[in-house]
């Protein structure tokens, strides 16, 4: 593994369906975020992880959960998916929380139908 | 609210310089940020500023004035694989990002 890595890179899931989402890193960053991006519209973060056993909400947490058992994983978990739940969801870390660079894993394509 | 502007699309041709404008309005500012990204992959870090006044590295150059809530990406000497979208972010002292929707820009030859 080198640098952030998320799984599946793509995804059909039916409508109630529950679903995690993987992301790993191995560059021992302290910061983890979950962004979804929609056409049109900015990143927007769903939740994030300032170090590990710590979560908090971003600005789209509704219907998303986190955890941040260790330092590499973030997975992210949708309860039960809904249509508009459908878009490209990115994890990111970074060494510090505010001021440092990002660096993303490749996305997860989500279609809920 | 919070607010980041940026135009939505831009079109260039290769060799010449293209200015990628980026107005912000947060609660807070800790930062701005440049990211490129390509059609279907991930967003990868262009640049950071934090303090006013412009940061050159390489073609790619960012501007920043706080007082103006205003930033801008200088891309000179312009090349096809630059095609891509420029997103700008700012850092609004709260532990998170806020991302403007991004700039496509196209490329001609």
């Amino acid at each position: 593994i080198a640098g952030i890595t998320q799984a599946p890179t793509s995804q059909i899931l039916a409508a109630g369906r529950r679903m995690t989402l993987r992301c790993t890193q191995d560059m021992r960053h302290n910061a983890m975020y979950w962004y979804r991006q929609d056409l049109g519209l900015g990143l927007r973060l769903i939740h994030y992880s300032n170090t590990a056993g710590t979560t908090g909400k971003g600005e789209v947490p509704d219907g998303y959960s986190v955890s941040r058992a260790n330092t590499d994983d973030f997975p992210l978990t949708l309860a039960s998916a809904v249509p508009s739940q459908t878009s490209v969801y990115f994890c990111a870390s970074s060494e510090g929380t505010e001021n440092t660079e990002a660096f993303f894993g490749q996305g997860t394509r989500l279609t809920v139908v | 609210g919070q607010n980041i502007d940026q135009p939505t699309e831009m079109t260039a041709t290769e060799g010449a310089i293209v200015q990628i404008n980026c107005t912000y309005q947060t609660s807070g500012f800790n930062g701005l940020f440049w990211y490129q990204q390509h059609a279907g992959e991930a967003p990868t870090f262009l640049s950071y500023n934090v303090l006013d006044g412009l940061e050159e590295k390489g073609r790619f150059s960012s501007f920043l004035s706080r007082s103006k809530g205003y930033s801008y990406l200088l891309l000179k000497e312009l090349q096809m694989k630059d095609s891509a979208s420029y997103l700008c972010a700012v850092s609004n002292g709260n532990y998170q990002l806020i991302w403007g929707a991004g700039t496509k820009l196209i490329i001609k030859p």
